[in-house]
This record gives C-alpha cells, sequence and structure tokens, in this order.
C-alpha cells in the first residue's frame, strides 16, 4: 500500500489528453511538500518528468504539465502520442514517516 | 553531464547482506546542494526509497529498513554504498542510485539484485 495513491492504469487514443493523479494526506501533498512525477518505459531507469509540481526538466515537451491542489497533485499529458506509452510515478515527502515517498505507479495505454 | 553507474553482485544468499556501490562521474559527490539516494524497485512492482546520505555523511533512511541499512560515502572515490543486511527473498529488486535534490533528477542504469540460495 503506497502512501500515495495512483490510478493502476489510464488510457487514451492519440491525440487525446489524459490525467494521472496522486492523492496523499497532510502529512505530505496537504503539507506544501512539492511533487514530482517520473516517467518509466520497460527495462529502463526512470525519467524526472515533473519537479517541483509543475516545473518541466530541460527536453520535456510542454504537452506534460502538472499541478497540486489540496492534498492531491496530478499529471496531464496533452496531444498523446504512441510514444507516451509507459509507467508513471508521483513523488513527494511524508513528515510523518520521514521518508521520501511514491505514488504506486500509474500505466498508460495510447489506445 | 552527471553519470551515475551502480555496481555489486546480481546474487546474494538469503541472511547475507546485499553490498552496492554507487561510482559518480561528471560532477563531484561533495556538492552541498545534493544527497544521493538508493531507490529500489521489486519485479513487476513499483519504487521504493531506501535511503540517502549527504557528503558530509548525514543520513536518512526508510524506517521500515533502517535497523538492516548501512548507507555511506567515500568523497575521494567519488563514490555511495549501500548495505542491506539478512536479506530475505522479498529485497530482490531493481535497484537504482540517483542524486536527490527533493526529486531524483539523475539515475543510474540500475542493477538487479536477486536473494536466492
Amino acid at each position: 500500500q503506497s502512501v500515495l495513491t495512483q490510478p493502476p492504469s489510464v488510457s487514451g487514443a492519440p491525440g487525446q489528453r489524459v490525467t494521472i493523479s496522486c492523492t496523499g494526506s497532510s502529512s505530505n501533498i496537504g503539507a506544501a511538500y512539492d511533487v514530482h512525477w517520473y516517467q518509466q518505459f520497460p527495462g529502463t531507469a526512470p525519467k524526472l518528468l515533473i519537479y517541483g509540481n509543475n516545473n518541466r526538466p530541460s527536453g520535456v515537451p510542454d504537452r506534460f504539465s502538472g499541478s497540486k491542489s489540496g492534498t492531491s497533485a496530478s499529471l496531464a499529458i496533452t496531444g498523446l502520442q504512441a510514444e507516451d506509452e509507459a509507467d508513471y510515478y508521483c513523488q513527494s515527502y511524508d513528515s510523518s514517516l520521514s521518508a521520501w515517498v511514491f505514488g504506486g505507479g500509474t500505466k498508460l495505454t495510447v489506445l | 553531464q552527471l553519470h551515475l553507474q551502480e555496481s555489486g553482485p546480481g546474487l546474494v544468499k538469503p541472511s547475507e547482506t546485499l553490498s552496492l556501490t554507487c561510482t559518480v562521474s561528471g560532477g563531484s559527490i561533495s556538492s552541498s546542494s545534493y544527497n544521493w539516494a538508493w531507490i529500489r524497485q521489486p519485479p513487476g512492482k513499483g519504487l521504493e526509497w531506501i535511503g540517502s546520505i549527504f557528503y558530509s555523511g548525514s543520513t536518512y533512511c526508510n524506517p521500515s529498513l533502517k535497523s538492516r541499512l548501512t548507507i555511506s560515502v567515500d568523497t575521494s572515490k567519488n563514490q555511495f554504498s549501500l548495505k542491506l543486511s539478512s536479506v530475505t527473498a522479498a529485497d530482490t529488486a531493481v535497484y537504482y542510485c540517483a542524486r536527490l535534490n527533493n526529486f531524483l533528477d539523475y539515475w543510474g542504469q540500475g542493477t538487479l539484485v536477486t536473494v536466492s540460495s
């Protein structure tokens, strides 16, 4: 059971917009700790996709965006492409656990 | 460009100690801005933060692993290391090292460690 809750899977057709939610609590996201997002393809290391809730590292397309409100955060992907099919993880810090925590991951399928 | 590389045995027997080293190149591990982290991912499952270390030696450990975990740093070799004792099959995972700045911006490629007799 992950501290941050993500849907196991989401799907969308090419060109559509999809969102992935990340739900936490008052000791992590709700405590104003930043949320970060990672993209992982099979057999490879995760790659930083969004940091500090809504910032993209250099090289990440602006089709990817993040937001945060209350005890939840979301990753939005617009103009969905086949190459976006991957696993996505959210991450934050939890003050009760004194630990960095991840969501359980969401598998994105491009139909 | 920063590069991280994990190294260590790919097979560890139950009850023994898992030992891994992460070698950092393209930058100094002694930077005052970053911690250096270990993360693992059991086959087919999600990511778990194991622990992290500052170049000064200050460590931060996952409470669920703290009693079995040692993380150390060798600034002269630009390396940091992980030791996990009394391993069981539940410790079988791909182990990653990464640079931690509240977020993990540089990752090693990962190394699979299997716990089996």
